[in-house]
């Protein structure tokens, strides 16, 4: 069973309007985080955003934060005030506690598409 | 600048031969790791090390083998049994000890391609 799951392939958004990508996760760890990175189409792949399972507050950088609701599992990343440079793929990636090789498991990809 | 470098950005094999991706960082991070990535999809683990000298089979390790002889170097090395080698391959590091938030840092990735 797929452990990340991102429903959304793609998405097109109006350039400057607020975004929400969809990330739900499975696990029966009480103590796991969550992150989101960017890609993107040059390759790289970029950090943006961690989510720790006992954290109390939705995480925030800059324009992303993170809609964290735990008893839904979910994780979405919402950006604010959407720029042409935001297009790009995102993933979610979840490391279990428990493995204690660090590991992270990704979700398959949110391509986002920013419109002027 | 501390960071990791992947080279060559472009790799073009062969049939039957072998080629090595390298990877170096010097982040001074513990854990090092290989990832495939095909078109549109996410990102699949083929090995990782936490330590010099020792390495770990990930998801997708057939065809595939690495080394660790350095804790700066983490060598891919694509062999003639992995039958379906064209993809984007990226290779991260990480802390292993410390806070739980640390992410895994990558490097700008190799396009491998058959002739």
């Amino acid at each position: 069973a797929q452990k990340i799951t991102q429903t959304q392939p793609g998405m097109f958004v109006q350039e400057k309007e607020a975004v929400t990508l969809d990330c739900t996760y499975d696990t029966s760890d009480q103590s796991y985080g969550l992150f989101w990175y960017k890609q993107p189409s040059s390759g790289e792949m970029i950090f943006l955003i961690y989510q720790g399972s006992y954290d109390e507050q939705n995480a925030t950088e800059g324009r992303y934060s993170l809609n964290f609701q735990k008893a839904r599992k979910s994780a979405n990343l919402v950006i604010s005030a959407s720029q042409l440079g935001d297009s790009a793929m995102y993933f979610c990636a979840m490391r279990e506690r428990e493995d204690s090789n660090y590991q992270l498991i990704w979700g398959a990809g949110t391509k986002l598409i920013i419109k002027p | 600048d501390g960071g990791i470098t992947q080279s060559p950005k472009y790799l073009f094999r062969k049939e039957g031969q072998n080629v090595t991706l390298s990877c170096e960082q010097n982040l001074n991070h513990d854990a090092m790791y290989w990832y495939r990535q095909d078109p549109g999809q996410g990102l699949r683990l083929i090995y990782y090390s936490q330590i010099v000298n020792d390495f770990q089979k990930g998801d997708i390790a057939e065809g595939y083998s690495v080394s660790r002889e350095k804790k700066e170097s983490f060598p891919l090395t694509v062999t003639s049994a992995q039958k379906n080698p064209t993809a984007f391959y990226l290779c991260a590091s990480s802390n292993l000890h410390g806070q739980a938030n640390q992410p895994q840092h990558f490097g700008d990735g190799t396009r491998l391609s058959i002739l």
